[in-house]
């Protein structure tokens, strides 16, 4: 299957400021889809983007998909202690997703 | 609805011993998978299913075996449990092929010892 790398592996986050973690791939991809998992929890899946370029906000979130569809990014402004946890990227591929290691976010109050 | 629902959610297995891992959804979902998630490993595809009667291998299937014999069941079998089958396990779901994003359910932590 496709695989998707993810750095960084750990992102240390003081309340209130800005981060970005990236997924990244050797080859083009159908679309990439991105899952949210809080400590203990289960993935919880986010959004999906399809489109070369395609940029898509939830919130404090954004979400973009590259040009050349290799690679996507998630940006995450004033940093809440809500948004702990492993966000995960994932290719499409035929009907199964190919998961990235996960960006595991910490937050300091 | 429930979503996907996962039964047992923790159990201790000691090596050689076999379990059956339930997953059972209600959302008429046809595709449905079960993922293993070791730390810092990202999720792992162990097998999937397009509809009953039709399973597959994914990345991680030795030492497992799944059955899908209706749309909404589909569990996972370990034979001969291994201390390397420690593990979280993950069944999803999803429409059409997961253009709409998976479902998944709480999870199974399992250790073998």
């Amino acid at each position: 299957g496709q695989q998707v790398m993810q750095i960084p592996q750990y992102q240390h986050v003081q309340e209130g400021e800005d981060f970005t973690t990236y997924c990244n791939s050797s080859t083009t991809l159908s679309n990439i889809q991105w899952y949210k998992q809080r400590p203990g929890g289960h993935p919880v899946f986010l959004i999906q983007l399809v489109k070369s370029g395609e940029v898509k906000k939830q919130k404090r979130l954004t979400f973009q998909f590259g040009e050349a569809k290799k690679n996507s990014s998630l940006h995450i402004t004033a940093t809440q202690t809500t948004d702990v946890g492993t966000y995960f990227c994932a290719a499409l591929n035929d009907y199964k997703l190919s998961f990235g290691a996960g960006t595991t976010v910490t937050v300091r109050a | 609805n429930a979503g996907v629902t996962q039964t047992p959610k923790f159990r201790i297995l000691k090596i050689g011993q076999s379990m059956t891992l339930q997953c059972t959804q209600d959302m008429n979902h046809n595709y449905m998978y079960w993922y293993r998630q070791d730390p810092g490993m990202g999720l792992k595809l162990i097998y999937y299913s397009v509809g009953a009667g039709i399973t597959d291998k994914g990345e991680v299937p030795n030492g497992y075996n799944v059955s899908r014999s209706t749309t909404e069941d589909f569990p996972l079998r370990l034979e001969l449990a291994a201390p390397s089958q420690t593990s979280v396990y993950f069944c999803a779901s999803s429409y059409w092929g997961s253009y709409y994003g998976y479902t998944f359910g709480s999870g199974t932590r399992l250790t073998v010892v």
